[in-house]
């Protein structure tokens, strides 16, 4: 069983720059959430998507926004970069849209100059 | 608004101690509470977790403890091993949302 994966590791970004992360879902599992992760804080909820449509979200602007493909891999996409952007990118899937369960993946360590 | 919150921010201890760590929580409504350990660079990985019908769970080496009249949730790890190090975080999901609401975050340094 494959777990959650995460791409690219690293990224560094320019500020008003537009940035794509992806990732990956464990197998049989079709749905994803996305996480901001702020230096010396806990996870916080951007988005999840459940077969291609968006679950629900957190308290985050319009210019987050995302995708999920037909294999439920997704994309997370952020406009017009902010220095607060910078963070570490979680993904989790789960097994369905109304599961506790979450796997996280490494992340994505965004920073933004 | 609420929030899930820790009391220490960093805890020390040696191995083959028992660790301790503690959350509290004020969302009334929270029904499901889960403790998360994360290692550097790696993505929080699923360590027990608990219902608000229960005020104990035990898994491997860990007991999760929740006192519901004070809005507080507690780790404890038994003979704490080096490989316990890492940033442990407890979650609620309040009010029948399958999101976790993340705290802040307890750094556990395991002395060798």
């Amino acid at each position: 069983e494959t777990g959650v994966t995460q791409s690219p590791t690293h990224l560094i970004k320019t500020r008003g720059q537009q940035v794509t992360l992806r990732c990956s879902s464990q197998s049989g599992h079709n749905t994803v959430s996305w996480y901001q992760q702020a230096l010396g804080q806990g996870p916080q909820f951007i988005f999840q998507y459940y077969r291609e449509e968006e679950n629900g979200r957190g308290n985050f602007p319009p210019r987050f926004s995302g995708l999920q493909f037909p294999n439920y891999s997704s994309e997370l996409n952020v406009n017009a970069l902010e220095l607060d952007d910078s963070a570490l990118y979680l993904c989790a899937s789960s097994p369905t849209g109304n599961s506790y369960e979450q796997y996280f993946g490494p992340g994505t360590r965004l920073t933004v100059t | 608004g609420e929030s899930v919150g820790l009391h220490l921010p960093t805890l020390s201890v040696q191995e083959g101690d028992n660790s301790i760590i503690n959350c509290a929580y004020s969302n009334s409504a929270s029904d499901y509470f889960i403790w998360y350990k994360q290692e550097s660079g790696k993505g929080p990985q699923f360590i027990i977790d608990i219902r608000s019908n229960m005020d104990k769970r035990q898994g491997q080496r860990v007991t999760v403890l929740l006192n519901k009249t004070v809005k507080h949730l507690s780790l404890q790890i038994a003979a704490t091993q080096p490989g316990d190090s890492a940033v442990y975080f407890c979650a609620e999901n309040g009010g029948g949302s399958y999101i976790p609401t993340f705290g802040r975050g307890t750094s556990l340094i395991v002395h060798p």
